[in-house]
């Protein structure tokens, strides 16, 4: 069955700190998805990456990064230059074919993301 | 433009009573997905919609729990006699196929007395 294990359950950081998020994951499918999650106080859960089981290369989208390593079935997520507005739980997610093909996410527990003015 | 929807925003009932949950999807998106958030359990997968097929009802965690989707849109998620441990934050997600990102809804606060 697929798992995501996010080990870190809150990280505190001083502002301008990089942070890095990590995120393991288990699956017995060649094909897969890995997503990550914000969900800011206010609660809305926002999307930020995918990326497909066949792609393992990194991505940079301005202070943050992902680094996704089939070897170890990681995909870890940084935040460079931390800043307050980075405040809040981020969920790592996989989707894979398992059950009916219906690809829905399993959601990691999230790690809650505090950074200090 | 609009991103999912869902109504009512909150909703408190007391134990024992139906509830209806709303979610308007993203216009042409046709996977459609319910989820649950509570604290002790994270967030669990309920059942997903795609087009005119039949839905995967796997994540539902009791017959209590019920949903349709009406022409390929709008679906509506159904808790019958309500228990205090369907008190979670229920999430609509849609996305253009199966296999995309899927974009949440604010979610609907069910609290049952």
């Amino acid at each position: 069955a697929q798992k995501v294990t996010q080990a870190q359950t809150e990280i505190s950081v001083v502002e301008k700190e990089d942070v890095t998020l990590d995120c393991v994951y288990e699956t017995r499918d060649t094909t897969y998805y890995l997503f990550w999650y914000k969900q800011p106080p206010s609660g809305e859960l926002v999307f930020l990456i995918r990326r497909n089981s066949f792609d393992e290369q990194n991505e940079i989208s301005g202070r943050y990064s992902w680094n996704f390593q089939k070897s170890t079935s990681s995909f870890n997520f940084t935040i460079t230059a931390s800043q307050v507005v980075d405040s809040a739980v981020y969920f790592c997610a996989l989707s894979d074919y398992s059950g009916a093909g219906s690809y829905q996410l399993t959601f990691g527990k999230g790690t809650k993301l505090s950074v200090i003015p | 433009g609009a991103g999912v929807s869902q109504s009512p925003s909150n909703k408190v009932t007391e134990k024992g009573k139906d509830v209806e949950l709303r979610c308007d999807p993203i216009s042409g998106h046709t996977a459609l997905y319910w989820y649950r958030q509570s604290l002790g359990q994270g967030l669990e997968f309920l059942i997903y919609f795609q087009g005119n097929s039949a839905p995967d009802k796997s994540g539902l965690p009791s017959d209590r729990f019920s949903a349709e989707r009406t022409g390929g849109s709008v679906s509506t998620l159904t808790i019958q006699r309500t228990q205090q441990e369907d008190s979670a934050v229920y999430l609509c997600a849609s996305s253009l196929q199966r296999t995309y990102e899927q974009y949440f809804g604010p979610g609907t606060r069910l609290t049952v007395t």
